[in-house]
């Protein structure tokens, strides 16, 4: 069965930059996007880009270009999200999520985030 | 790119139906037929119930389903039941590969 099992939660000061894993397993790692999608406290779900495992090409939502690095690591079927320059508005839930179409069709189990000086 | 619009709550009886709007532009919505629908309860992740405006994923029970018009696309929840009380959010792709979320909605089984 699929399964996409996240890194534990994070503390970090506003400035400093947090990197979330995804392990991916169940399937053939390579074949499928994987999306981040993140969540306020209280908030909605946002996209912020995509991953391709295969060729590591990525798309990132404009809002957060230049501040967030998508990468994998094919021999350990890991995808990783990197955001730099903490701000307190970055705490979040940070789900990786796997697509076989235009569609999100399994999500880890969340990184909590939180962003405090 | 902007979220898609949903209303902040809907709310039905037991058995009865509810339906959440989920407005964007010829950008988004209006121009692929690629809107999903998430269900999520408190602390979980979400769950794909509907793709490709009306597609259902197998397990999905045929009580949901989804349409669009326009920029503006449904899900409708028929025979309400108790399971169905969670936050619901559309998404669609918005062109070049990236997507975009709506506000989300909150069903409330009365």
């Amino acid at each position: 069965q699929v399964q996409l099992v996240q890194s534990g939660a994070e503390v970090k000061k506003p400035g400093a930059s947090v990197k979330v894993s995804c392990k991916a397993s169940g399937y053939t790692f390579t074949g499928y996007y994987m999306h981040w999608v993140r969540q306020a406290p209280g908030q909605g779900l946002e996209w912020m880009g995509w991953v391709h495992p295969n060729s590591g090409s990525t798309k990132y939502a404009q809002k957060f270009q230049g501040r967030v690095t998508m990468t994998r690591d094919t021999s350990i079927s890991t995808v990783y999200m990197e955001l730099s320059s903490l701000r307190s508005d970055d705490t979040a839930v940070y789900y990786c999520a796997m697509s076989s179409s235009p569609r999100f069709d399994y999500w880890g189990q969340g990184t909590l985030v939180t962003v405090s000086a | 790119q902007s979220a898609l619009t949903q209303p902040p709550s809907a709310s039905g009886s037991p058995g009865q139906s509810v339906t959440i709007s989920c407005t964007g532009t010829s950008s988004d919505v209006g121009g692929y037929n690629y809107v999903s629908w998430y269900q999520q309860y408190p602390g979980k992740a979400p769950k794909v119930m509907i793709y490709e405006v009306s597609k259902r994923p197998s397990g999905v029970p045929d009580r949901f389903s989804g349409s669009k018009s326009g920029n503006t696309a449904s899900l409708t929840v028929s025979g309400l039941q108790a399971e169905d009380e969670a936050d619901y959010y559309c998404c669609s792709h918005a062109g070049s590969d990236i997507y975009v979320f709506g506000t989300g909605t909150k069903v409330t089984v009365l």
